[in-house]
């Protein structure tokens, strides 16, 4: 069982450049997000979706963009990076329903230089 | 606006004993989940738990227990009889709403380390 699939696993990029986070999921779950995780800060939502073609600001959604054309894949895109976007990125996906957890993908470890 | 409280950003408890790892949480939804997550120096994420605001129960997953107390809006994880592998980050969440939607809010995390 994959699960939640991201890719690349470690990503370093030069200020101003621009890339995708890859993130894949095979459980057919409605419910798609983006986090990263700074030291001493927790894991802050970038940007969620709950279906195919829906998708929605988080709490830290400057500098980066989403689409979600399919129910398996929620793509991750820096626009120009900033240093300050160095950090780990997780996605995760939940089905719907009440108890429902998140499973989240084994993260990306992202450095802009 | 919801809020998750970690205040103990590390503990230590000798192996075969059990620890309690402090979560508060804020929030003006009648309806939301509580969730517990693991994160060892590996890094991946490993759910532990879930507690549902209207459960009267407390949740329990085999050494996994949440001690759930609604009117102080507390969420405390309670591990048994500790194991060396227990040492790792344990992070509190939150989901906004009682259905999923992958929004969590989360605590800034507790390390917790196990010693022989």
């Amino acid at each position: 069982n994959a699960g939640v699939t991201q890719t690349p696993k470690f990503q370093v990029l030069k200020t101003g450049q621009s890339m995708t986070l890859q993130c894949a999921q095979d459980m057919n779950h409605e419910y798609m997000s983006w986090y990263r995780q700074d030291p001493g800060m927790g894991l802050r939502l970038i940007h969620y979706s709950v279906g195919a073609g829906i998708t929605d600001q988080g709490e830290v959604p400057n500098g980066y963009n989403v689409s979600r054309s399919t129910t398996e894949d929620f793509p991750l895109r820096l626009l120009s990076a900033a240093p300050s976007q160095t950090s780990v990125y997780f996605c995760a996906s939940s089905d719907r329903g009440e108890d429902t957890e998140a499973f989240f993908g084994q993260g990306t470890r992202l450095t802009v230089v | 606006a919801q809020k998750i409280t970690q205040t103990q950003p590390g503990m230590f408890v000798q192996e075969k004993e059990a620890v309690t790892l402090d979560c508060t949480y804020d929030t003006s939804d009648q309806s939301y989940g509580l969730f517990w997550y693991k994160q060892p120096s590996s890094g991946e994420m490993i759910f532990l738990i879930y507690q549902g605001s209207y459960d009267e129960q407390n949740a329990t997953e085999g050494r996994y227990s949440l001690n759930f107390q609604k009117a102080r809006k507390s969420a405390n994880l309670v591990i048994s009889a500790s194991q060396l592998g227990d040492s790792a980050m344990y992070f509190c969440a939150m989901r906004e709403g009682y259905f999923g939607t992958d929004k969590l809010i989360f605590g800034t995390g507790t390390r917790l380390q196990v010693f022989p």
